[in-house]
C-alpha cells in the first residue's frame, strides 16, 4: 500500500521570498507523483503530474516539483510566491500498475502569503 | 471556472433528514467519483463509476448511496446521516480509470449534519 506524508501543515512566507513545500511517499512499485492545489471555496486543481522522463517537472503558475527516487521524495518549489499563491497544496500518488489505480493523498499544506 | 459542477454548494441537514448532492461534469469524461475531505486528513475515496458502472466502495456505509444514470452526472443520496459525516464532499471526472490519468475535481458540497 501506498503512503504520502506532508509534513509540514501550514508554511508562512514573505511574498516574493521563495517556497518549498516538502512531500514524501512510500511505495513498493513505481510510481506517479501529482501536486493539486486548493484555493478557498474551490475544489483541487492539478499544478503538476510525474509520469516518467526528465525528473524536474514544470506546471502552472510558475511552480516546479522534483522526483527523487532515492529519498522517495516529489517536493514542490517556486521561487518567488504572490499572495495569489495562498491555498492548500496536495500531494498524491498512484501506482504504476494495470486497471484501476487510487490516488492516495497527503493531508495537505497551507501555503499563507503575507505582504 | 471548471467543467465539473456541484449542486448544492452548501447544505445543513438533519440526522433523519434525506437529500441527494448532485454533480455533472461538461468534459466528455467516461469515470466519475466521490471524495471525502475532512479537516487534517487526507482526500478518501467513496466511489468510483466507469462508463456508469460502479467500479469501487471504499468501504463506504450503507447511508451513502451513489447514482450514476449517465456518463456525465453522479448523484449522492443521503439518509439517517452522522454528525461526522460533516465535510465538505468532492465530485471528480476523469477520461478513464486507466493509469495515468488526471482527476479533475468539482467545488465540492459543504455538508454539515446537526
Amino acid at each position: 500500500a501506498q503512503s504520502v506524508t506532508q509534513l509540514d501543515s501550514q508554511v508562512p512566507v514573505f511574498e516574493e521570498a521563495p517556497v518549498e513545500l516538502r512531500c514524501n511517499y512510500s511505495s513498493s512499485v513505481s510510481v506517479y507523483l501529482f501536486w493539486y492545489v486548493q484555493y478557498p471555496n474551490q475544489g483541487l486543481q492539478l499544478l503538476l503530474k510525474y509520469l516518467s522522463g526528465s525528473t524536474l517537472v514544470k506546471g502552472i503558475n510558475g511552480f516546479e516539483a522534483e522526483f527523487n527516487k532515492s529519498q522517495t521524495s516529489f517536493h514542490l518549489r517556486k521561487p518567488s510566491v504572490h499572495i495569489s499563491d495562498t491555498a492548500e497544496y496536495f500531494c498524491a500518488v498512484s501506482s504504476d500498475g494495470t486497471g484501476f489505480q487510487k490516488l492516495v493523498f497527503g493531508t495537505g499544506t497551507r501555503l499563507l502569503v503575507s505582504p | 471556472e471548471t467543467g465539473v459542477t456541484q449542486t448544492p454548494r452548501h447544505l445543513v441537514m438533519g440526522m433523519t433528514n434525506k437529500k441527494s448532492l448532485k454533480c455533472e461534469q461538461h468534459l466528455g469524461h467516461n469515470a466519475m467519483y466521490w471524495y471525502k475531505q475532512s479537516a487534517k486528513k487526507p482526500l478518501e475515496l467513496m466511489f468510483v463509476y466507469n462508463f456508469k458502472e460502479q467500479t469501487e466502495n471504499n468501504s463506504v456505509p450503507s447511508r451513502f448511496s451513489p447514482e450514476c444514470p449517465n456518463s456525465s452526472h453522479l448523484f449522492l443520496h443521503l439518509h439517517t446521516l452522522q454528525p461526522e459525516d460533516s465535510a465538505l464532499y468532492l465530485c471528480a471526472s476523469s477520461q478513464g480509470t486507466g493509469n495515468p490519468y488526471e482527476q479533475y475535481f468539482g467545488p465540492g458540497t459543504r455538508l454539515t449534519v446537526t
